[in-house]
């Protein structure tokens, strides 16, 4: 089954709007980190969170983590139509094979010029 | 520096046919991941190799998956007697040491479609 789940499904705004998206989870984890994946090929990693911390910010990323809901948030400010792109949040498994990441089923974010 | 390959980036086989996919780690990089990215679904873990340790197959969905990792570089994945389920993104990641806090760097993908 899914670890985490994101939403919404797709998401569209305009040029210059914030973005935000939501990734929920059932286990405990050790770290929390979002991806984006652009025309179904390669993802590239944006941002990692650990359990420990509540806020991480990157550039025009900023992301929150509350693990008594098993939630996350990614915030992209100031978009740009570059940022068109799926976007997916990977959990692993706190304990052992914590390598094995589990990702959602993403969010399509369309940013329109 | 050069970041993981793969190669065929895109391959039509005939159902019953077997395919092997390539994968090009980052020089260096001891751990290595095959995920399957399928339409719809998210990516499906397939399996870690890390150093000379014996690989989690976990996530492998039948026997008639299998991959290997050569003098712990390139891994090959072979899909024996394919089927049209297998149709999908087979996505390689490599980390320089695995664990979690261990960024995962991704290749393009192999696109695998089964007639």
């Amino acid at each position: 089954s899914q670890q985490g789940e994101e939403d919404p499904q797709a998401l569209s705004i305009q040029e210059g709007e914030n973005a935000t998206m939501n990734c929920s989870y059932k286990t405990s984890i050790n770290n929390l980190q979002w991806y984006r994946q652009n025309s179904g090929r390669g993802l590239v990693h944006l941002i990692l969170i650990r359990s420990n911390e509540r806020e991480k910010h990157s550039g025009r990323l900023r992301v929150t983590l509350d693990t008594s809901k098993k939630s996350s948030s990614l915030l992209i400010t100031a978009s740009r139509a570059a940022d068109t792109a799926s976007y997916f949040c990977a959990t692993d498994a706190s304990g052992g094979s914590n390598y094995k990441l589990t990702f959602g089923k993403g969010t399509l974010l369309t940013v329109n010029p | 520096g050069a970041g993981v390959s793969q190669s065929p980036s895109n391959k039509v086989t005939e159902k019953g046919k077997d395919v092997e996919l390539r994968c090009d780690p980052i020089s260096g990089h001891t751990a290595l991941y095959w995920y399957r990215q399928s339409l719809g679904q998210g990516l499906e873990f397939l399996i870690y190799f890390q150093g000379n340790s014996a690989p989690d197959k976990s996530g492998l969905p039948s026997d008639r998956f299998s991959a290997e990792r050569t003098g712990g570089s390139v891994s090959t994945l072979t899909i024996q007697r394919t089927q049209q389920e297998d149709s999908a993104v087979y996505l390689c990641a490599s980390s320089l040491d695995g664990g979690s806090v261990d960024t995962q760097y991704f290749g393009p993908g192999t696109r695998l479609t089964v007639l």
